[in-house]
């Protein structure tokens, strides 16, 4: 069964610096979401893109944030200038469509970000 | 706003059912689902059901809504070690075509011999 696949699987980073997490959606999928997880608590979502723009994001998706799809294959999601409050488990998701038609989302393993 | 709530743990002893229980305060969810995490993993979904129903069953699981109370839950019959894990419950309404779930913080169940 095909999968959205994360990398890296955990990353470590000093605060202030700028991080890239990436994730390769499911091939014919058009929809994708970051969400977050921070420990103990509950997930969260961040953002939804689509035909290469932002279709709705959450308060937590502040200018510190931001996505992209470079290519055909990868969606990313950039912190400019990491805080100590953005270690958390960030999780990828994609569907074959988004609106109009309930599709489960399928999710990837999530990528650990620590910042020390 | 959506609020998601339920137990965090549960402790079973394999072969027993397990029940996971779970409340929401949107009273115009339209989806209401159960995800799985299993360690170091994702989140799988594990079944939804629509509001217009009341039960749903597949295999060994069986999702019960009551939607007067708010009220989602999950019951595993037969319970084996390998369901060991945490899951997740979660709404969404679909209103203007969103279906972004509200999750809640998970329940872990622990499956001992």
């Amino acid at each position: 069964e095909p999968e959205v696949t994360q990398t890296p699987s955990h990353q470590v980073t000093q605060m202030g610096q700028e991080v890239i997490l990436r994730c390769v959606p499911i091939s014919n999928h058009l929809y994708f979401y970051w969400y977050r997880q921070i420990l103990g608590q509950k997930v969260e979502f961040l953002v939804s893109f689509y035909n290469n723009e932002i279709s709705e994001k959450s308060e937590i998706f502040d200018d510190q944030f931001s996505v992209e799809r470079p290519d055909g294959s990868n969606f990313t999601l950039k912190i400019r200038s990491t805080k100590l409050e953005d270690s958390a488990m960030y999780f990828c998701a994609s569907t074959q469509e988004g609106q109009g038609r309930y599709q489960p989302q399928h999710f990837g393993d999530g990528t650990r970000l620590s910042i020390l | 706003g959506e609020d998601v709530e339920q137990s965090l743990f549960l402790s079973v002893r394999e072969g027993d059912s397990s029940v996971i229980n779970c409340t929401y305060t949107d009273s115009s969810s339209t989806y209401l689902y159960w995800y799985k995490q299993e360690p170091g993993a994702g989140l799988q979904l594990l079944t939804y059901i629509f509001s217009n129903m009341d039960m749903k069953q597949d295999q060994r699981l069986t999702v019960l809504l009551n939607k007067k109370d708010k009220h989602l839950s999950l019951r595993i019959a037969d319970t084996q070690t390998g369901d060991s894990a945490i899951y997740f419950c979660a709404e969404s309404t679909g209103s203007g075509g969103s279906y972004i779930p509200t999750f809640g913080r998970g329940t872990s169940l622990i499956v001992h011999p």
